[in-house]
């Protein structure tokens, strides 16, 4: 059964400062990998995806994969308050249609 | 996302009812999902559809069904609800098998 493991937390970090949130996955034929992030009550919204080994930067954001390890993470530059959310890591095998398999999230919060 | 349309957005019913909830999608994915979320389990797969009229089921399938006549309505029938079936919906949609998904704004159901 493939499996996305990541921190539940609360992670919390002064504002400003560098998020880093991290998530392992049990299938190493896994292709895609895409982080969302879901405010509370709010359906998840895609924040970055990533395919290939190394660095993917978009903005504040900055996803990391590193295959090997089976590995995956989420840097987010100079905080705000409005990142405070729950972080979902997903990943997708490629090799059928069943869709991407999500980890339980990590809430983030962001302390003024 | 505004192309993936979920109705009811909250619907209270009994026990043992039929219960049928809708996504409507505008985005033409050809891949759509059902999800379900509850605390402590994260999103799990219920269903997913590959085409109009495929289907298969997910890692929490039983007392589900689903059906999609046309590429835009995929629906799913909880055939007698339980009150383990108490959770948020999502429906999403995607493009290919590596493709990000996108989200509808999910159904909150409460079996009673």
């Amino acid at each position: 059964q493939k499996e996305v493991e990541q921190n539940s937390g609360p992670l919390s970090v002064p504002e400003g400062a560098i998020a880093s949130l991290n998530c392992t996955y049990s299938d190493r034929g896994s292709q895609s990998f895409f982080w969302y992030r879901q405010y509370s009550g709010k359906s998840p919204e895609l924040i970055m995806f990533i395919y290939s080994n190394g660095d993917k930067e978009d903005g504040r954001f900055t996803a990391q994969l590193n295959k090997a390890s089976q590995y995956v993470s989420l840097l987010i530059r100079d905080s705000q308050p409005s990142d405070s959310a729950t972080y979902l890591c997903a990943v997708s095998s490629g090799g059928g249609a069943d869709g991407l398999t999500f980890g339980k999230g990590t809430h983030l919060i962001i302390q003024p | 996302d505004a192309g993936i349309t979920q109705s009811p957005r909250h619907k209270v019913t009994e026990t043992g009812t039929p219960v049928t909830l809708r996504c409507h999608q505008t985005e033409n994915h050809r891949y759509m999902y059902w999800y379900r979320q509850d605390p402590g389990h994260g999103l799990r797969l219920i269903h997913y559809s590959y085409g109009v009229k495929d289907t298969d089921k997910g890692e929490v399938s039983d007392g589900y069904s689903v059906s999609r006549s046309k590429t835009e309505d995929f629906l799913l029938t909880l055939e007698s609800a339980t009150s383990s079936q108490t959770s948020v919906y999502f429906c999403a949609g995607g493009a290919g098998r590596n493709s990000p998904l996108h989200f509808g704004n999910g159904t909150r159901l409460t079996v009673t």
